[in-house]
């Protein structure tokens, strides 16, 4: 059972690098989520998804870009790194609303 | 600032003490979720709230959720070590379609 499979699950970057992270989701859910993680923050939603094609921004978009052109996968893409973007990421999908959120197992990121 | 503040964020009790967390906003949520977290993995679905005065009990753990749906409690009774994790509150704003956003978490230890 692959569930939610995020890749990288690490990641050096310098400054000014971009990267992607990918989410692949094999349960034919409608919706997928990007949130960061950092101390004392709890979870905080970057980005999300309510079907293929579409995308929405949540609490923290800026400095973040997303992708949904396949039902199964969600995009997160920096365009240029910052320190602040230094953080653990987490996909998440459900089929329906208020559906259990299904979680990645997070991909910690560090800017220099 | 945060939109669902959770109190309190840290709480260390002893084993076979009762707590009580809290989620609480200005916004109306159509649903609340309770989710735990354990260190290195992805938050674990609770339970779900729907309607304003909604309880439910899964063992030892009693979720409320507010008249108004704007606020919810998780109540651990005779709390246990392998309670220890982080707790988190999650709501799904009305009339935003998918859009999930969490509490800061509260950060539970009971030592035994």
């Amino acid at each position: 059972n692959a569930g939610v499979t995020q890749t990288p699950k690490f990641r050096v970057l310098k400054t000014g690098q971009s990267m992607t992270l990918l989410c692949a989701q094999d349960m034919n859910h409608e919706y997928m989520y990007w949130y960061r993680q950092d101390p004392g923050m709890g979870l905080r939603l970057i980005h999300y998804s309510v079907g293929e094609g579409t995308t929405a921004k949540g609490e923290v978009p800026d400095g973040y870009n997303v992708s949904r052109l396949k039902k199964q996968n969600f995009l997160l893409g920096l365009e240029s790194a910052a320190p602040s973007q230094t953080s653990v990421y987490f996909c998440a999908s459900r089929y329906t609303v208020p559906g259990e959120l299904f979680f990645g197992e997070g991909s910690r990121l560090t800017v220099l | 600032t945060q939109l669902l503040e959770q109190s309190p964020q840290f709480l260390s009790i002893q084993e076979g003490e009762n707590l009580t967390v809290y989620c609480n906003s200005s916004s109306v949520f159509s649903s609340l979720q309770w989710y735990r977290q354990e260190p290195g993995e992805g938050p674990v679905l609770l339970v779900t709230v729907v309607t304003g005065g909604e309880v439910k009990k899964l063992k030892r753990l009693t979720f409320q959720f507010g008249d108004a749906r704007k606020d919810s409690s998780l109540h651990i009774t005779a709390a246990q070590p392998g309670d220890t994790g982080l707790y988190l509150c999650a709501g799904n704003l009305y009339n935003q379609g998918g859009k999930l956003i969490f509490g800061q978490g509260t950060e539970l230890s009971v030592k035994p």
